[in-house]
């Protein structure tokens, strides 16, 4: 099992400009969550899907980002344009149900110049 | 609604000493609960997680925790900790027929040589 991948693993970019982070779920989740995390904010849950369906999207700072799941092994979260306070580690995380254990990817660390 | 609370920010211990993770959550069903930890530029982990049954709950790396309905806690535990278990600790709730898992805002394990 190769755990969830993501892509890139960093990213440094200037003001902005259009960042997309990757994501591969593990195969058979339903699950998908997009979490940021930051020193002064911690961990925050930006969006999740079940059954490639965006559920809850209040998570999701402002109309810059974007968050799309077109099949069921790949989800993008886009960032345009991008800010310097957009800077943060960001994970991605599958499971097989909602309320059930997340597995979490390695993360994108995101600097915006 | 479904809380998390971790007390303690920060907690520093002797390599060696025991530890007890604080965590407390507020749900008014029987909680599915959940211990992650985070290494330094790393993904979440899961350490341990409690659905139903037994109340004290074995996990990987020596930890345990223990359900307390009565406090509504289920506080981390380890016998002796190591150097290598300085991370930072996730505490996480959901429910049965909930739309997700809630995470804490973490705890940080500093150990002393």
């Amino acid at each position: 099992d190769a755990g969830v991948i993501q892509s890139p693993r960093h990213e440094v970019t200037e003001m902005g400009q259009e960042v997309t982070l990757r994501c591969k779920p593990i195969s058979g989740h339903n699950s998908l969550f997009w979490y940021r995390q930051t020193m002064m904010r911690g961990l925050e849950l930006l969006i999740y899907f079940n059954n490639n369906v965006p559920i809850d999207d209040s998570g999701m700072p402002e109309d810059r980002f974007s968050a799309k799941m077109p099949n069921a092994s790949f989800s993008t979260l886009k960032i345009q344009p991008s800010e310097p306070r957009d800077s943060a580690v960001y994970f991605c995380a599958s499971s097989l149900g909602r309320v059930d254990t997340q597995y979490f990817g390695p993360g994108t660390r995101l600097t915006v110049l | 609604a479904q809380s998390v609370t971790q007390p303690d920010i920060h907690i520093t211990v002797s390599e060696g000493a025991s530890l007890e993770l604080r965590c407390n959550y507020s749900y008014g069903a029987t909680p599915y609960l959940f211990w992650y930890v985070q290494s330094p530029g790393q993904g979440l982990q899961l350490l341990l997680k409690y659905f139903s049954g037994d109340t004290l709950v074995q996990g990987i790396k020596g930890f345990e925790a223990e359900f307390k309905r009565s406090q509504s806690s289920f506080n981390l535990r380890k016998p002796s900790v190591h150097w290598s278990d300085a991370a930072e600790y996730f505490c996480a709730v959901g429910a049965t027929g909930g739309d997700k898992i809630i995470f804490g805002k973490g705890t940080r394990l500093h150990i002393l040589p």
